[in-house]
């Protein structure tokens, strides 16, 4: 059963701290997306890669927030330093490409004090 | 800017009647529509789409409807099941990047018995 893993599913912090965040895509998927879930705004792109190298990250605030995949295997986001507007649910994804559907993991919801 | 728009926060239909979803978009090089569907503490997953060659799809009890000159879609539910109460939310994107969606802020659904 071929499912995207996150961890943690739940975090609580408090403002300043560091905070990272881990994807496991789908074996075989090339195309990690990482998303951010507000009442505000809905679904938001903070960034994805593809074949692991970073193809638009314009949805992130460079200033404390970075995404990287150290390998084919894992995606992480990184908060430094954390801010309470940071609370939200963060979504990893992944796809094949060319094109194929979206895949989400269940979230991590992050709580910042 | 929100590029896609989902102005009902919340919909109410009754058990057997049909749901009507609707989502507005503004960027006129959308050329493919999604729909996904969100249960609590799960990640959305992907329900039905449309390209921008049609007009409408259909898949069971789903019907997607795109209104090109209106920049327009709206997903159709019938007959509506208790199982269909999730949030919904409507996504865009191009087929140049057909993985980069763009999603609205979504519609929370509830099909009362």
């Amino acid at each position: 059963d071929a499912r995207v893993t996150q961890t943690p599913r739940d975090k609580v912090t408090e403002m300043g701290q560091e905070v990272t965040m881990r994807c496991q895509p789908i074996l075989g998927h090339n195309t990690v997306f990482w998303y951010r879930q507000t009442m505000m705004q809905g679904l938001e792109l903070l960034a994805y890669f593809r074949n692991r190298a970073p193809l638009d990250d314009s949805g992130m605030p460079k200033d404390r927030f970075s995404a990287e995949m150290p390998d084919a295997t894992l995606a992480t986001l990184k908060i430094q330093p954390s801010e309470p507007r940071d609370s939200a649910v963060y979504f990893c994804a992944s796809a094949r490409h060319p094109p194929g559907e979206l895949f989400f993991g269940e979230g991590s919801r992050l709580t910042v004090l | 800017d929100q590029q896609v728009k989902q102005n009902s926060p919340s919909l109410s239909v009754q058990e057997g009647r049909i749901s009507i979803l609707n989502c507005d978009y503004t960027n006129s090089m959308f050329d493919y529509f999604l729909w996904y569907k969100k249960y609590p503490a799960e990640g959305p997953t992907f329900l039905i789409s449309i390209s921008s060659i049609k007009d409408k799809n259909e898949d069971g009890r789903f019907t997607v409807f795109l209104n090109k000159s209106a920049k327009h879609l709206s997903l159709h539910i019938v007959p509506s099941q208790p199982g269909d109460s999730a949030v919904y939310f409507c996504a865009a994107a191009t087929f140049q990047g057909a993985q980069k969606l763009v999603f609205g802020q979504g519609t929370r659904l509830t099909i009362n018995p």
